[in-house]
């Protein structure tokens, strides 16, 4: 079954309003987050590294004032998009990756399809 | 420059074929390679490799990877029309514990009936 929850899967809203998507790790504690756009027939490209207690890191290019990314608690991330415009939607997913045992692989959340209007 | 290079981009089979998936690589601290399979939504992992010469299999799908010569492929037998579907190589880097995988642009595999 999952192991990384997203949420929501789908969100359509008018220009200039701040989204909220959540990352919730399932069974196990994930320090680290990653959270990922991807355009139509594109790759995913990294827009962070959400730290559990500590400042997300961003990559370069990306807003940090306009993707805000809290990762309060060792199961949850959280991506905020403020004042979303067209040109911000896209596919948003979510990724972590358990701590305390080497060499995990990473999994993903079912993605964001963001749409605005 | 592109540290992960997956071949070919895209592939068209019939059904019952046998495809071949590419990806090398070019990372300082190699940690392990990841494929995973990507249909309308999130990628879904398939197979995570550490050390070479040894086959992972899961039914149809098989992968192996070569250290030595940075590579590695995913073999599909047996082609089905689910099949069809972008699969991506990832590369992990043994630099610390929060270190993003370093994605390929993906190979699209198409399965026609």
């Amino acid at each position: 079954g999952a192991v990384v929850s997203q949420h929501p899967s789908w969100v359509i809203c008018k220009s200039g309003t701040s989204v909220k998507i959540e990352c919730r790790s399932l069974d196990f504690q994930a320090t680290t987050m990653f959270w990922y756009r991807q355009f139509p027939k594109q790759s995913l490209m990294l827009m962070a590294t959400s730290n559990e207690g500590s400042k997300a890191t961003y990559e370069q290019g990306v807003e940090k004032d306009k993707f805000l990314i809290n990762h309060a608690s060792l199961t949850l991330s959280t991506l905020t998009v403020t004042s979303a415009h067209p040109e911000d939607s896209s596919f948003y997913i979510c990724s972590a990756r358990g701590q305390g045992v080497s060499n995990q692989p990473q999994h993903f959340g079912d993605g964001t399809r963001l749409s605005i209007l | 420059e592109d540290k992960v290079v997956q071949s070919p981009l895209s592939l068209v089979v019939h059904e019952g074929d046998t495809v071949t998936l590419n990806c090398s690589y070019e990372v300082t601290n190699f940690r392990s390679l990841l494929w995973y399979k990507q249909e309308k939504k999130a990628p879904t992992f398939l197979f995570m490799l550490t050390s070479s010469g040894i086959e992972k299999k899961s039914g149809r799908l098989s992968s192996i990877l070569d250290k030595k010569e940075l590579f590695s492929i995913l073999n599909i037998t047996a082609t089905q029309t689910g099949d069809s579907a972008v699969y991506l190589c990832a590369v992990g880097e043994r630099n610390s514990g929060n270190t993003p995988l370093v994605f390929g642009k993906g190979t699209r595999l198409s399965v026609i009936a």
